[in-house]
């Protein structure tokens, strides 16, 4: 099956600094990636939908500004939180379409002090 | 407005209890009901996809059915591994690609030996 890495598995961080976040596809190209934030005990609610090659696409209620989001190549995703804060901890998950299925990341832990 | 709803949110049982898994969801043009194990600390793995009402999926101790107004996770004699928190999700409406998924709140399934 199609395999997403994820980079770093887990980040602590200041409050006020950036963290990036990368997710890959190891065995396929991806035109199209997807990023999901899932908070405790809640399921995975999606923020933006990645294009290789052109800007974001965000979810309604999602800071384009405060998480940037680049796909430079067909196997490579990056989000990027900026000026994190406290309510940005949270679990971050990426994911890619393969034949219609969804193939998803081992998600990132980020917990900001 | 399109809406995926789980039940029960927890559900504990012991080894070789079988029981079953509730999806209830409302959507325009449904094109695929998707069906995903996460384990704690991790990102969703792929279980089923069923597209039309009548249709079931098998994979070991689980079959997922469908209808047209809900799904089915049936789990036949669960082992202790087959905990975790069991996802459903459907594609947004008027979306191009089935990776922009409207998840439900999953259920949480423990199976004590």
């Amino acid at each position: 099956g199609a395999v997403v890495s994820q980079h770093p598995s887990r980040v602590i961080c200041k409050s006020g600094t950036s963290v990036k976040i990368e997710c890959r596809s190891l065995d396929f190209q991806a035109t199209t990636m997807f990023w999901y934030r899932q908070f405790p005990k809640q399921s995975l609610m999606l923020m933006a939908t990645s294009n290789e090659g052109s800007k974001a696409t965000y979810e309604q209620g999602v800071e384009k500004d405060k998480f940037l989001i680049n796909h430079a190549s067909l196997t490579l995703s990056t989000l990027t939180v900026t000026s994190a804060h406290p309510e940005d901890s949270s679990f971050y998950i990426c994911s890619a379409e393969v034949s219609t299925r969804q193939f998803f990341g081992p998600g990132t832990r980020l917990t900001v002090l | 407005e399109d809406q995926v709803t789980q039940s029960p949110e927890a559900l504990r049982l012991q080894e070789g209890e079988s029981s079953s898994l509730n999806c209830s969801y409302t959507v325009s043009g449904l094109r695929g009901l998707f069906w995903y194990r996460q384990d704690p600390g991790k990102g969703p793995e792929f279980l089923f996809t069923l597209y039309s009402a009548g249709e079931e999926k098998e994979k070991e101790r689980l079959k997922a059915t469908l209808t047209k107004k809900e799904s089915f996770l049936h789990i036949t004699a669960p082992k202790p591994e087959d905990s975790a928190t069991y996802l459903c999700a459907v594609p947004q409406h008027g979306s191009s690609n089935t990776g922009k998924l409207i998840f439900g709140q999953g259920t949480t399934l423990q199976v004590k030996p």
